[in-house]
């Protein structure tokens, strides 16, 4: 059984840093494309960023470009995303998702990141 | 960046009654590879989403086959054809074809 569970969510200060975590079980995490997709409270659904299999390639929303940082380590099973320079606008419930073919076939239960003085 | 609008933002349906949602996109979802990069997930309340259609019209496993996907080009419908209690949720498409991948605002569907 396909499983993604993630950590770290937290309240952070404006300006903060936060690293999300999402563990990987139940397939070959080294054989696929990893995804962030994030949720504000109330809101729709905003892709984030995907990393490749070697982590070779790496794509942004432009409004996370050189703030937040995607990474995996698959002798972990583990994908990574390093929020820095947080602002309240990325107040919300993270999800890692397994994209084979675009389509986001997985979800964790999702990390909730409150960006708050 | 490709706009994907849903209609209606809400439904409200009687159950054993059919259901439709479009999702329309501001550019083709037609890949050159023959692709069609439209997805549709359900995320009822406190959940995460879940896929229900890949590529436009496939169903994903264990979806019932009640949930059907159809359309081309820019134009697309989810239909369910008898709606069921449990069927309640937030659905929504989304496009691969480009980055950014985008999402369309959700159809909030009420049993």
């Amino acid at each position: 059984e396909v499983q993604l569970v993630e950590s770290g969510g937290d309240l952070v200060q404006p300006g903060g840093s936060l690293r999300l975590s999402c563990t990987a079980s139940g397939f070959t995490f080294g054989d696929y494309w990893m995804t962030w997709v994030r949720q504000a409270p109330g809101k729709g659904l905003e892709w984030v960023a995907n990393i490749n299999q070697d982590g070779s390639m790496r794509q942004y929303l432009d409004s996370v470009k050189g703030r937040f940082t995607i990474s995996r380590d698959d002798a972990k099973n583990s994908l990574y995303l390093q929020m820095n320079s947080l602002r309240a606008e990325d107040t919300a419930t993270y999800y890692c998702a397994r994209p084979p073919g675009r389509r986001l076939d997985y979800w964790g239960q999702g990390a909730l990141v409150t960006v708050s003085s | 960046d490709i706009v994907v609008t849903q209609t209606p933002h809400s439904l409200s349906v009687t159950p054993g009654q059919p259901a439709s949602i479009s999702c329309k996109s501001s550019q083709s979802l037609l890949d050159s590879d023959g692709t069609t990069y439209l997805f549709w997930y359900q995320q009822k309340s406190g959940q995460s989403p879940q896929l229900l259609i890949s590529e436009g019209s496939n169903r994903f496993s264990g979806v019932p086959d009640r949930f059907s996907g159809s359309g081309s080009g820019t134009d697309f419908t989810l239909t369910i054809s008898r709606v069921e209690a449990e069927d309640a949720g937030v659905y929504y498409c989304m496009q691969g074809i480009h980055l950014p991948w985008t999402f369309g605002q959700g159809t909030k569907v009420e049993i």
